[in-house]
């Protein structure tokens, strides 16, 4: 089982829909989580961080179940601008360990189109 | 406030050669990590450097080493490059272990 799993899409969609990212984790001892941006031929960019209490930033919310190692990314409203593709991220590292890598999804593809 | 930078931005290599590649961390961040993204895949983990020590490392093998500076800025260097090395590099700062990780806009790298 990979560490971090997505569906990679694409997800192709009308401007104004709403549309939502799953991905699966498979450590369970997994201590952070993120959502990054990547645009094409860019660098990742944090979207937001992922909070077991559910988090959301505008039109954007994620959740995160810890009992079915599960997070989620809730768009509403979809723009043009929102075509991208959007990385699940784990970090594992926990504090008096050694190690602080984030562990990536390979991405959701989403298209958003007038 | 600076963000991450990289350079170069593109490099053209040949099987064999050996490459440096340079990130500068933002400011005040003491943590850098070096990920290697090909094409259609997430950014797979190389190593991360806290305080100029190594401080963890991905499945990458020995001929990918690193460096941090007093400044915390970084290099990766590879040796004997390989086709499969061609990707792109990114480097990623952080203000605390563990903590939210912001990246510079990567190096592009082709093995030919």
């Amino acid at each position: 089982r990979k560490e971090v799993e997505q569906d990679p899409g694409p997800f192709n969609v009308p401007e104004g829909a709403t549309v939502a990212f799953n991905c699966t984790y498979s450590n369970s001892a997994s201590q952070s989580f993120f959502w990054y941006r990547q645009d094409c031929r860019k660098e990742p960019k944090l979207l937001m961080s992922v909070y077991s209490s559910g988090n959301e930033d505008g039109r954007f919310t994620a959740q995160l179940n810890r009992a079915s190692q599960y997070i989620s990314l809730l768009i509403r409203d979809s723009k043009l601008s929102d075509s991208a593709t959007y990385l699940c991220v784990v970090n594992n590292w926990n504090y008096g360990g050694s190690q602080g890598n984030l562990i990536f999804g390979k991405g959701t593809k989403l298209s958003v189109k007038p | 406030e600076t963000g991450v930078t990289q350079s170069p931005t593109h490099l053209i290599k040949t099987r064999g050669q050996q490459v440096t590649l340079r990130c500068s961390s933002q400011s005040g961040h003491n943590t850098v990590s070096w990920y290697q993204q090909a094409l259609g895949q997430g950014p797979q983990f190389i190593f991360q450097y806290y305080r100029e020590e190594e401080n963890g490392r991905g499945n990458f093998p020995p001929r990918f080493s690193g460096l941090q500076f007093p400044n915390y800025s970084s290099e990766l260097n590879v040796n004997a490059l390989e086709l499969d090395d061609s990707a792109l590099y990114l480097c990623a700062s952080s203000l605390v272990r563990g903590g939210e990780q912001f990246f510079g806009p990567g190096t592009r790298l082709t093995v030919l």
